[in-house]
């Protein structure tokens, strides 16, 4: 499976654009770009998945460079309810491709 | 509310025993995957079934085992358990097994094995 990368964690403020960094340098053409997000004591949530153009959301947006060799989820104005881990997962576009959680980034909000 | 529906939510029992876990997907999904989340280990694959049929493995060990039934419900099953076994376990659906498709989790079962 590729590989993503992200900080350990993160800070906002509440009501301020938050802009979470994933780099996937060895992304095949064919695997798509997904988050997911966990709150505390719940099961994971989808937010936002793409391939190669910049996709939004209800949730958020999703900005994909150019050479996909990296992503940028964008939480346009941070809530206290956004405070969560936030998982960047590659996954293939074929059958029986997995979906694999990293470590995520931790993003914690300021009232 | 996701519409996965994860059974029992939570679950002591003994080193040594057997425990299944239950979930019923979304209606429609043909898609189930487990997870185990322990503390240390983050949410690690399990296994994934598709419409009956597993389609990818992950971590999971001998003493575990899964099936899909005809009617897309799945079970995990946990047996000779071990203090490590202590973890959360979440079922994911999704109409796809793979590519663009969004996965559903449950709540998850916390087992606390003593």
């Amino acid at each position: 499976d590729a590989k993503t990368t992200q900080p350990n964690s993160m800070e906002s403020n509440e009501e301020e654009p938050v802009h979470l960094p994933c780099n996937h340098s060895t992304i095949s053409g064919t695997d798509y770009i997904h988050w997911y997000r966990q709150l505390p004591s719940q099961g994971p949530e989808y937010v936002i998945h793409g391939l190669t153009s910049n996709v939004n959301n209800r949730m958020a947006s999703l900005a994909i460079a150019e050479d996909r060799k990296s992503s940028t989820l964008i939480l346009h104005r941070a809530t206290l309810r956004d405070a969560a881990v936030y998982y960047c997962i590659l996954r293939e576009s074929g059958a029986n491709s997995k979906l694999t959680f990293g470590k995520g980034i931790t993003l914690s909000v300021r009232p | 509310d996701s519409g996965v529906t994860q059974t029992p939510k939570h679950l002591i029992t003994a080193t040594g025993q057997r425990v299944t876990l239950r979930c019923s997907p979304r209606s429609g999904d043909l898609s189930v995957y487990w997870y185990q989340q322990s503390l240390d280990q983050g949410l690690q694959f399990l296994i994934q079934y598709y419409n009956g049929e597993e389609r990818a493995k992950g971590n999971i060990l001998e003493r575990f085992s899964a099936q899909q039934f005809p009617d897309l419900h799945s079970e995990l099953n946990l047996s000779s358990l071990e203090l490590g076994d202590s973890a959360l376990y979440f079922c994911a659906s999704s109409p796809r097994d793979s590519g663009p498709t969004e996965a559903f989790f449950g709540q998850g079962t916390r087992l606390t094995v003593v």
